[in-house]
């Protein structure tokens, strides 16, 4: 199974700021990465798919980036409704892997 | 806008079985794939399988083969997820989720269920 692993674990912030999330897959998954946002108590919302193509519903300060094994999330300017847990996976082939999480906290 | 509606929280014993159902409203799941997700309680995320309702044909993360079985019923556009063998490290929020084909033949999951809780417990 291929292993996603995402850096870091909690990334403190604040409101305006840039960050960015990597994820890093055990082997070569060309550009089949997807990257989801998770809210408490809610389902996970696709925010990327194909490592860099936004869902056309999501905001451009998101953006995506990478290939091969190195991926990379980032949020050009912080809202207080982007704090929340993000997750790589990649869907490369079966079976499909999330990251564990990258918990973005104020 | 299709939206996936899940069966209520479910209790079972260890050992049992738990079915859990994902009915589409406001769309069609027939031309996509339905996959299950689940998470444990503050834990991430783990993709379980998926089926393609209009050929019924599956495919399951080997940790779950044997045990796991889904379906879909494409006259009621429902696809349903059955779990035998609980036990307790099956506590968890079962997820489905719409699917969407990539250039690769894979696919990422794009319109989710809000989650049916499943807790198991002597």
């Amino acid at each position: 199974d291929i292993q996603m692993t995402q850096s870091p674990s909690i990334l403190p912030a604040s409101v305006g700021d840039r960050v960015t999330i990597t994820c890093r897959a055990s082997q070569n998954i060309s550009r089949w990465l997807a990257w989801y946002q998770q809210k408490p108590g809610k389902a996970p919302k696709l925010l990327i798919f194909r490592a860099s193509s936004l869902r056309s519903e999501v905001p451009s300060r998101f953006s995506g980036s990478g290939s091969g094994t190195e991926f990379t999330l980032t949020i050009s300017s912080l809202q207080p409704d982007d704090f929340a847990t993000y997750y790589c996976q990649h869907y490369n082939n079966f079976p499909y892997t999330f990251g564990q999480g990258t918990k973005l906290e104020i | 806008q299709l939206q996936l509606v899940q069966s209520g929280a479910e209790v079972r014993k260890p050992g049992s079985s738990v079915k859990v159902s994902c009915k589409a409203s406001g769309g069609t799941f027939s031309n996509y794939i339905i996959t299950w997700v689940r998470q444990a309680p503050g834990q991430g995320l783990e993709w379980m399988g998926g089926i393609v309702p209009v050929f019924g044909t599956s495919d399951y993360a080997q940790r779950f083969q044997g045990r796991v079985t889904l379906t879909a019923d494409e006259s009621t556009s429902t696809a349903y997820m059955l779990l035998s063998s609980l036990t307790s490290e099956d506590t968890a929020v079962y997820y489905c989720a719409r699917a969407q084909y990539d250039d690769n033949g894979d696919y990422f999951m794009d319109v989710w269920g809000s989650g049916t809780t499943v807790t198991v417990s002597s």
